[in-house]
């Protein structure tokens, strides 16, 4: 049972494109969602939370959509320091307290 | 900013060996969590910690202990090393209890058993 699914990539798109990431999860209860970047051999780092009016942060929008248990991350005018493996998490019960699962993520490549 | 450290970033231990692997964070957080990265298999949590001397089993506890006798350092300890305990070790902490919210990240430590 895959709690939190991402298509593994990689997407390559050049300096300037708007690209699109998906992410489906299992867990019906689960109320809090993020998008979390993961530069190559680096430690996470929480990108935005995701909310279910959608949200916008500079060239990043995120959306949910809690019916089809689904998160979206669009990036517009991409740069090459987007570059990296954008992970999406979802929180979810664990022993009664709750923890985070991450999808395996997504690698982003932006090219000159 | 929230600080996370791990004693060492690199660190090749023999089958068998105990193995350290001590994590602190300097703002106060109550939760603190065990990760292991592996290629393919994305993030998985080891054990995880709501406060001092508590801890929980997380997804693959298997050949893991955890130790927090303070609140600001979180230890992972596997007690006979073996090779497929060979990764990347990550350590987070965060200050809700209730709901997880941002979880901020050590640099991690990647350990290789020979």
């Amino acid at each position: 049972r895959k709690e939190v699914e991402q298509d593994p990539g990689p997407f390559n798109v050049p300096e300037g494109a708007t690209v699109a990431f998906n992410c489906t999860y299992s867990n019906s209860a689960s109320q809090s969602f993020f998008w979390y970047r993961q530069d190559c051999r680096k430690e996470p780092k929480l990108l935005m939370s995701v909310y279910s009016s959608g949200n916008e942060d500079g060239r990043f929008t995120a959306q949910l959509n809690r019916a089809s248990q689904y998160i979206s991350l669009l990036i517009r005018d991409s740069k090459l320091s987007d570059s990296a493996t954008y992970l999406c998490v979802v929180n979810t019960l664990n022993s009664g307290y709750s923890t985070l699962t991450f999808g395996k993520g997504t690698m982003l490549l932006v090219s000159p | 900013d929230v600080k996370v450290t791990q004693s060492s970033r690199y660190l090749v231990k023999r089958t068998g060996e105990k193995v350290f692997l001590e994590c602190v964070q300097d703002m106060d957080h109550e939760n603190m969590f065990w990760y292991r990265q592996d290629p393919g298999l994305g993030l998985r949590l080891i054990y995880f910690s709501y406060d001092v001397k508590m801890k929980e089993k997380g997804d693959i506890p298997e050949g893991y202990s955890v130790s927090r006798e303070k609140k600001e350092r979180f230890s992972l300890i596997l007690e006979s090393a073996s090779t497929n305990q060979t990764s990347m070790y990550l350590c987070a902490s965060s200050l809700v209890r209730v709901r997880s919210y941002e979880q901020y990240f050590g640099p991690g430590t990647r350990l290789t058993v020979t």
